[in-house]
């Protein structure tokens, strides 16, 4: 079955480490996009991809970083800059990118980070 | 600018009970969509509903039903005769052309109970 692949599920990090979130997808879509979901925030967008070797900060990209190498893989790091990194992480995807705003984001089942 | 609001931030309700979940938008595009989502326990956000702006029709799927007004901005969300698993956190969703990815309101968590 296509979709998103997200790990690792749960996550967790000493303060000062850097850590990988992987997100992979099989659905053949050119745009892939990473989300933050804090409680009671809704979700804010991190970064976003439209094509290989291309991607796009968001509202909250301080922090972060992420890269485009293959069109079924966006990783995200969270690096030791992000001020406040626990969280609930989601990876997205859709057929075309942001310019078509009719597109519906298939998400995946997301990765939750705890920085001890 | 663009915004998505979600002014019931968690509802209980008992089961078989209807209950209407709102959301609001603003918005200065004349084309512009909005979305419905539903994310369970589980995490994972399912899709459930794109209108686009030219199409104020209501739409009625099983149990779930759309209201969609542009007089008020409103796009509300109805569950008729509500069920256990239709507890989640449902999120209210806007997009345009723009360039820019969908922009969440910040949901509204529902509990269903026997």
């Amino acid at each position: 079955d296509g979709g998103i692949t997200q790990s690792p599920k749960y996550l967790f990090r000493k303060e000062g480490q850097n850590v990988t979130l992987s997100c992979e997808q099989n659905l053949n879509h050119d745009a892939m996009y990473w989300y933050r979901q804090d409680p009671g925030q809704g979700l804010r967008l991190i970064y976003y991809s439209q094509i290989v070797n291309d991607f796009q900060k968001g509202d909250i990209a301080e922090g972060y970083s992420v890269s485009r190498e293959k069109k079924e893989s966006f990783p995200l790091t969270v690096t030791s800059a992000q001020k406040n990194p626990t969280a609930f992480y989601l990876c997205a995807s859709s057929i075309e990118g942001p310019l078509s705003g009719a597109n519906v984001l298939t998400f995946g089942a997301g990765s939750r980070l705890t920085v001890l | 600018a663009q915004k998505v609001t979600q002014a019931q931030t968690e509802i209980s309700v008992v089961e078989k009970e209807d209950v209407t979940l709102d959301c609001v938008y603003e918005t200065r595009d004349t084309t512009y969509y909005l979305f419905w989502y539903k994310q369970p326990p589980s995490g994972e956000l399912v899709f459930l509903i794109r209108r686009n702006s030219f199409d104020e029709q209501n739409e009625i799927s099983g149990r779930y039903s759309w209201n969609f007004q542009k007089s008020t901005s409103s796009f509300n969300f109805t569950i008729t005769a509500s069920q256990v698993v239709d507890s989640a956190v449902y999120f209210c969703a806007l997009s345009t052309n723009s360039g820019y990815a969908l922009n969440f309101g910040k949901g509204t968590s529902l509990l269903v109970t026997p």
